[in-house]
């Protein structure tokens, strides 16, 4: 069974650039939620899908946005690229989503780099 | 003063020697996550309990709802034990975690 995956795993933007990075969960997930890590804030939930609605969002600034697609692959865009927004950003998929939470399954990343 | 808490910071463990990291918590939760991330990036889930105890291999998990804390155990400690190890805690609805700082782990031999 494959896990999740993220793409680009890695990839460098200039700053006010935007970027859109991809997750493609567990078959059969409908849950994705998606976080940020740096080193100086740690991990931080940046929002949470399922079944193509944001059911839930971290303190982020509108920079921020992400949506679902029907068949529960998920994107996340940050526009207006800020040096601060370099990070690892990390994408999880649950299946167990009728308590509105179940065991995680983590992708392996995407590292932006903002210049 | 973050909503989760974690101790230690840091911890250095020869091989064998029985380890707990502990978690603290200052608000309710539905749930309570541990983590592991080796150098890397990758993140593991290890557990997701609610209450009670979780025992996996050499890892178990505890939790204390009403004092609000857990703690994660690794008996016989390993080298590839060597990770930061993160609780992170749903509160209210859906998935929305809040994570502690993490506790680096380093096993040696």
């Amino acid at each position: 069974k494959a896990g999740v995956t993220q793409t680009p795993r890695y990839l460098i933007k200039t700053r006010g650039q935007q970027v859109t990075l991809s997750c493609s969960p567990i078959s059969g997930h409908r849950s994705v939620s998606w976080y940020q890590q740096t080193p100086g804030q740690g991990l931080q939930f940046l929002f949470e899908y399922f079944s193509e609605t944001q059911r839930n969002k971290g303190n982020f600034p509108g920079r921020f946005s992400g949506r679902q697609f029907s068949n529960s692959r998920s994107e996340m865009n940050v526009s207006t690229l800020e040096l601060g927004d370099s990070a690892l950003y990390l994408c999880a998929s649950s299946l167990d989503a009728r308590q509105g939470y179940g065991e995680l399954f983590f992708g392996e990343g995407s590292r932006l780099t903002v210049l | 003063k973050n909503e989760v808490e974690q101790s230690p910071q840091n911890l250095t463990a020869q091989e064998g020697e029985f380890i707990t990291i502990n978690c603290s918590y200052s608000v309710g939760i539905s749930a309570l996550h541990w983590l592991q991330q080796h150098p890397g990036g990758g993140i593991v889930s290890l557990f997701m309990l609610s209450s009670g105890k979780k025992k996996h291999g050499r890892l178990i998990a505890t939790i204390n709802i009403q004092e609000k804390h857990s703690s994660l155990h690794i008996t016989a400690s390993h080298p590839r034990d060597s990770a930061v190890y993160i609780c992170a805690v749903i509160t209210g609805t859906a998935s929305k975690l809040t994570f502690g700082t993490g506790t680096r782990l380093q096993v040696t031999l």
